[in-house]
């Protein structure tokens, strides 16, 4: 099985700053690299698919990169709808996996 | 409109068994392949099954091999989940959720809460 490790766990951030989480896959996985938020007893949303493709409503300050076995997620400028929890997800293989998660949280 | 509603949920002896049903609307259910992942209290996201749009490939995670059966009725736009030999680390919340075209998960319901204890 794939395994994914998201970096931090949790972060605190002001508002305007610009914040980043790492997912690092235990084997490659091309492009299959998905991203959610999620906030308290709320399904999670999808925002990315493809590691840097922007799902549709999505804000632009939302971006993705990588590929391979390293990725980011960036969050240009926080605003308080963004203060939540963040997973990584490949589906480049079953088990689908999901790393640990990343909250974000209000400095 | 895309719409995922799942229901079936609750409380569960250990041992004993439950049937979620996953309700959708607002695309072709019969072109899309389906998954469900669960989140226990206070826990992250675990990927549990998946199935394919024909529903002849199945999909499971390790942990509910053998336990569980996804099917799905494309006549009645409807995903299941069927849980047998329920134990108590399969309380969760469970989330059904359609895979896009690209192969990610795009839309997910609101969650059904499975509960199992004596």
């Amino acid at each position: 099985d794939i395994q994914m490790t998201q970096s931090p766990s949790s972060l605190s951030a002001s508002v305007g700053d610009r914040v980043t989480i790492t997912c690092r896959a235990s084997q490659g996985i091309s492009s299959y690299l998905a991203w959610f938020q999620q906030k308290p007893g709320k399904a999670p949303k999808s925002l990315i698919y493809a590691a840097s493709s922007l799902q549709s409503g999505v804000p632009s300050k939302f971006s993705g990169s990588g590929s391979g076995t390293d990725f980011t997620l960036t969050i240009s400028s926080l605003q308080p709808e963004d203060f939540a929890t963040y997973y990584c997800q490949q589906y480049n293989s079953y088990p689908f996996t999901f790393g640990g998660g990343t909250k974000v949280e209000i400095k | 409109e895309v719409q995922l509603l799942e229901s079936g949920g609750g409380l569960v002896q250990p041992g004993g068994s439950l049937r979620l049903s996953c309700a959708a609307s607002g695309f072709t259910f019969s072109n899309c392949a389906m998954g469900w992942v669960r989140q226990a209290p206070g826990k992250g996201l675990e990927w549990v099954s998946g199935i394919s749009a024909s529903g002849g490939s199945t999909y499971y995670a390790d942990a509910v091999k053998g336990r569980f059966t996804i099917s799905r009725d494309n006549s009645k736009n409807t995903l299941y989940l069927q849980m047998n030999s329920l134990r108590a680390e399969d309380t969760a919340v469970y989330y059904c959720a359609k895979r896009s075209i690209y192969g990610d998960y795009d839309y997910w319901g609101q969650g059904t809460l499975v509960t199992v204890s004596s």
